[in-house]
């Protein structure tokens, strides 16, 4: 099946810097979606991309869903001790049909922010 | 999005047992999933949970192991049969809310400590 490389694995940033994750498939995928995951918590849809190019934002996080659509981008801007946590990328395996819903996850990437 | 209460939150169990995991929606949805996390790793798909009709189960996952029932379009449950320690993990719950959407939303997990 598909898979997800996301990169990297772990980061640790100090507060106030900007952070840049990606994640990168060896086949198109057709949706891009953009989760956080907290301690003891489910992950948290932070954003949805749907286009090839399309560049969306929700507060100080920015994603790109590239142009080859095998790749997208999460930028987090000026970064602060709440967004610490597990960011995956995701994505459906295929296209339509039975998939919607069924997500592909990368190995996600650990954020730790020191005050 | 939608409002998903799984229970229980976390539980430690014996090996040889089952445990039933339950999962609620404040509102009916199309879709309904089971995932699971293992320690430090990403999400894996189990199933599909379908109302009214047997689960659609991933490449790696088997009904005995994992029965999964949903009865109506706000409920399901997902069993993990004849424990092992192996079988230590999150498991989440997952609903889309519309078909053809491929936004998911998580339950907050339930994790299962098998000793």
């Amino acid at each position: 099946g598909q898979q997800l490389n996301q990169s990297p694995q772990s980061m640790f940033i100090q507060e106030g810097e900007d952070v840049s994750m990606n994640c990168t498939s060896s086949s198109i995928f057709n949706t891009w979606l953009w989760y956080k995951q907290d301690p003891g918590e489910g992950p948290v849809l932070l954003i949805a991309l749907y286009k090839a190019g399309e560049l969306t934002s929700n507060g100080r996080l920015t994603a790109q869903f590239g142009i080859t659509r095998k790749d997208s981008f999460l930028n987090i801007s000026a970064s602060i001790p709440s967004d610490v946590g597990i960011y995956f990328c995701a994505g459906p395996p295929r296209a339509g049909g039975t998939s919607y819903g069924k997500l592909t996850f990368g190995q996600g990437t650990i954020l730790t922010v020191h005050p | 999005s939608a409002v998903i209460s799984q229970k229980p939150s976390r539980d430690i169990c014996q090996r040889g047992t089952s445990l039933t995991i339950q999962c609620q929606v404040d509102s009916q949805v199309t879709m309904m999933f089971w995932y699971r996390q293992q320690p430090g790793q990403s999400l894996t798909l189990i199933a599909t949970a379908n109302q009214g009709s047997e689960a659609t189960y991933e490449s790696g996952f088997v009904i005995d192991k994992f029965p999964i029932s949903r009865p109506n379009l706000t409920f399901s449950t997902l069993t993990v049969s004849n424990m092992s320690p192996e079988d230590s993990s999150i498991y989440l719950c997952s609903v889309v809310l519309r078909h053809g959407n491929t936004e998911a939303f998580f339950g907050q997990g339930t994790r299962l400590t098998v000793v």
